[in-house]
């Protein structure tokens, strides 16, 4: 199996631009997780779907970020616009009902200057 | 609601020195437990898992077992070697499929 797949692995944008990541989960897992890594707040869950459904988007720092997934395949997360402040490694994750461990793609880094 | 702390780091080993990683958690229900572990420039990967009391999970020589008791699970190695050097987590699942997971506690294994 691939594993879990994220696109792209490097981001350098300028603030204000809009930034979209990407995820490709495990395939037959029914959970998707997306969190943020920095060395201030370690990891933070943003928000997590299940069966192409957002469960919980608690997470989500503020209206300028927002998260799809339109089909079991596939998910992304948009900010629009970026700040230097959302500066950090994004990690997408998927798992399976009835087991709780999830599984991490490798992370996409981003650096808005 | 639910939470994990592990120890701080950073801890610097020896090669072949006997590594112990504490972690504790808070919990309402009974969890899944679980240790990931995130080498340089790379994802978290899962180490080990647990699901229910007294369950030992174990994997490239790393070990931990759920204590309900203490309500622990502490990770352990025999002997380290250099390409152990990683950032360690300890993690729990709610019911909901949410983890929590702990600060994470970097491991550097000289030679």
């Amino acid at each position: 199996d691939a594993g879990v797949i994220q696109s792209p692995r490097h981001e350098v944008t300028e603030m204000g631009q809009e930034v979209t990541l990407r995820c490709k989960p495990i395939s037959g897992h029914d959970y998707l997780f997306w969190y943020r890594q920095t060395m201030m707040r370690g990891l933070e869950l943003l928000i997590y779907f299940n069966n192409n459904v957002p469960i919980d988007d608690s997470g989500m720092p503020e209206d300028r970020f927002s998260a799809k997934m339109p089909n079991a395949s596939f998910s992304t997360l948009k900010i629009q616009p970026s700040e230097p402040r959302d500066s950090a490694v994004y990690f997408c994750a998927s798992g399976t009902s009835g087991f709780h461990e999830q599984y991490f793609g490798p992370g996409t880094r981003l650096t808005v200057t | 609601g639910d939470s994990v702390t592990q120890m701080e780091g950073p801890v610097t080993l020896s090669e072949e020195a006997f590594l112990t990683i504490n972690c504790t958690y808070t919990a309402t229900g009974y969890p899944s437990l679980f240790w990931y572990v995130q080498y340089p420039g790379e994802g978290l990967q899962l180490l080990l898992k647990a699901t229910k009391a007294d369950d030992k999970g174990s994997n490239k020589g790393f070990e931990a077992t759920y204590r309900k008791e203490t309500t622990s699970f502490h990770l352990e190695k025999g002997s380290v070697q250099v390409s152990d050097s990683a950032v360690y987590f300890c993690a729990l699942s709610d019911p909901d499929y949410k983890l929590s997971f702990g600060a994470g506690t970097t491991v550097t294994v000289r030679a």
